[in-house]
């Protein structure tokens, strides 16, 4: 059973603080990595995306990825209430553009 | 610009009655997907289309059908519902980058 685990949460962060958000995948064949932004009651949203070892960085987003260690990160800079929702982790898991989503880490931010 | 649109938004169906949640989306994708998402349960693959013509079971296929007639429409259906189908259901298409567009869910109640 290929997995993707993260910790529930809730984790909350003050208004301007850095969040970080941690994903682990047992996969090691994996080689595509992705992070959605769900709001309570929405679909997902993609806003990043990580293929090979290292930091991206889109705005206020960075995305982490240790392909030795199985671990991807989500760094948002300078959090706002807007970043208030579920992110989830997910990666590619056997062909056709398939993945597996982690549960989501709930994040809050505190104004 | 619809993306993917899926209709009903909300439905309560009585258990052993049959129903078919539609998808179809506007962006000349490849790949579509139905998932279903469970509280505090992440995104679970029921069944997934590579084409017109071929579809392939996730991991949660049992209760389920689909069918892929054309590269816009990808309906599910679901017979004979039960308690543990209750959820939200989401279709996503993608154009073969794994990055999903989502359609704005199905939430689904069967009592």
């Amino acid at each position: 059973q290929k997995e993707v685990e993260q910790n529930s949460g809730p984790l909350s962060v003050p208004e301007g603080a850095i969040a970080s958000l941690n994903c682990t995948y047992s996969d090691r064949g994996s080689q595509s990595f992705f992070w959605y932004r769900q709001y309570s009651g929405k679909s997902p949203e993609l806003i990043m995306s990580i293929y090979s070892n290292g930091d991206k960085e889109d705005g206020r987003f960075t995305a982490q990825l240790n392909k030795a260690s199985q671990y991807v990160s989500l760094l948002i800079r300078d959090s706002q209430p807007s970043d208030s929702a579920t992110y989830l982790c997910a990666a590619d898991s056997g062909g056709y553009q398939k993945v597996t989503f982690g549960t989501g880490t709930k994040l809050q931010v505190i104004p | 610009n619809a993306g993917v649109t899926q209709t009903p938004k909300f439905r309560i169906l009585k258990i052993g009655q049959s129903m078919t949640l539609q998808c179809t989306q506007d962006m000349n994708h490849n790949y579509m997907y139905w998932y279903r998402q469970d509280p505090g349960m992440g995104l679970k693959l029921i069944y997934y289309s590579v084409g017109a013509g071929i579809t392939d079971k996730g991991e949660v296929p049992n209760g389920y059908n689909v069918s892929r007639s054309t590269t816009e429409d990808f309906p599910l259906r679901l017979e004979l519902a039960a308690p543990s189908q209750t959820s939200v259901y989401f279709c996503a298409s993608s154009p073969g980058t794994a990055e999903a567009f989502f359609g704005q869910g199905t939430r689904l109640t069967v009592v």
